[in-house]
């Protein structure tokens, strides 16, 4: 099965910085990668996806990159604000048959200090 | 549009209890999928169903663990003889298609048993 890892675990950033999540898979095959935003207690919010078939997505502050043959892929969320402080977490679909199961990292808590 | 709606919200059990927890997909979602969370882990896929289906429960514990999604009603997850290892959040998502498609997801049900 997938299986995905990612980094920083903890990421603390002052206001208006730029914050770096990155993530690695194993299924070469995975062809759908959204990234979620949870706040404490909260639902998991889905803040961006990205499919195989393109190598970057940007939606305002929030960017996307892929690199299939590296198989990884990295959230950026650039001009940091307080409320951006959360957990998030990445996740990759498996390939074949079972490309709707969800395989999720363990997660990067996010601090944006003002 | 209302979202995935779950409840109960909280649920709290003794050992040896049952645990029935709820799920609505949004409206025009007939994909269901079930994550657990344990406290600072990433969720972890439980098992998928689609109208009086079981697509697949590979995620799901062999005992004590079930799950439907009847024609009329919200899907159910049902514990039973629930243990002190049962605590977490658990999440239902929905979608509207099965192949890598965004799952949206509900608030979760957090369960404690005592």
């Amino acid at each position: 099965g997938e299986n995905v890892e990612q980094h920083p675990s903890t990421l603390s950033v002052q206001e208006g910085d730029s914050a770096v999540i990155k993530c690695t898979y194993s299924d070469s095959a995975s062809n759908y990668f959204p990234w979620y935003k949870q706040e404490l207690g909260k639902r998991p919010q889905l803040i961006i996806d990205i499919r195989s078939n393109v190598g970057e997505k940007k939606d305002q502050r929030i960017a996307v990159t892929l690199n299939k043959t590296a198989k990884h892929f990295s959230l950026h969320i650039t001009e940091t604000q307080p409320e951006d402080s959360a957990v998030y977490f990445c996740a990759a679909t498996e390939s074949g048959g079972s490309n709707y199961k969800l395989t999720f990292g363990k997660g990067t808590l996010l601090t944006v200090n003002p | 549009n209302a979202g995935v709606m779950q409840n109960p919200r909280h649920l709290v059990r003794r050992r040896g209890q049952e645990a029935r927890l709820r799920c609505s997909p949004m409206k025009g979602h007939s994909h269901v999928y079930w994550y657990r969370q344990l406290p600072e882990e990433g969720l972890k896929f439980m098992v998928y169903l689609q109208k009086e289906n079981i697509i697949d429960e590979s995620g799901m514990p062999k005992e004590r663990f079930s799950a439907e999604f009847p024609k009329e009603g919200p899907s159910i997850l049902r514990i039973q003889q629930v243990v002190r290892g049962d605590s977490a959040a658990y999440f239902c998502a929905s979608s509207p298609l099965r192949e890598a498609d965004t799952q949206y997801f509900g608030p979760g049900t957090r369960l404690t048993v005592l």
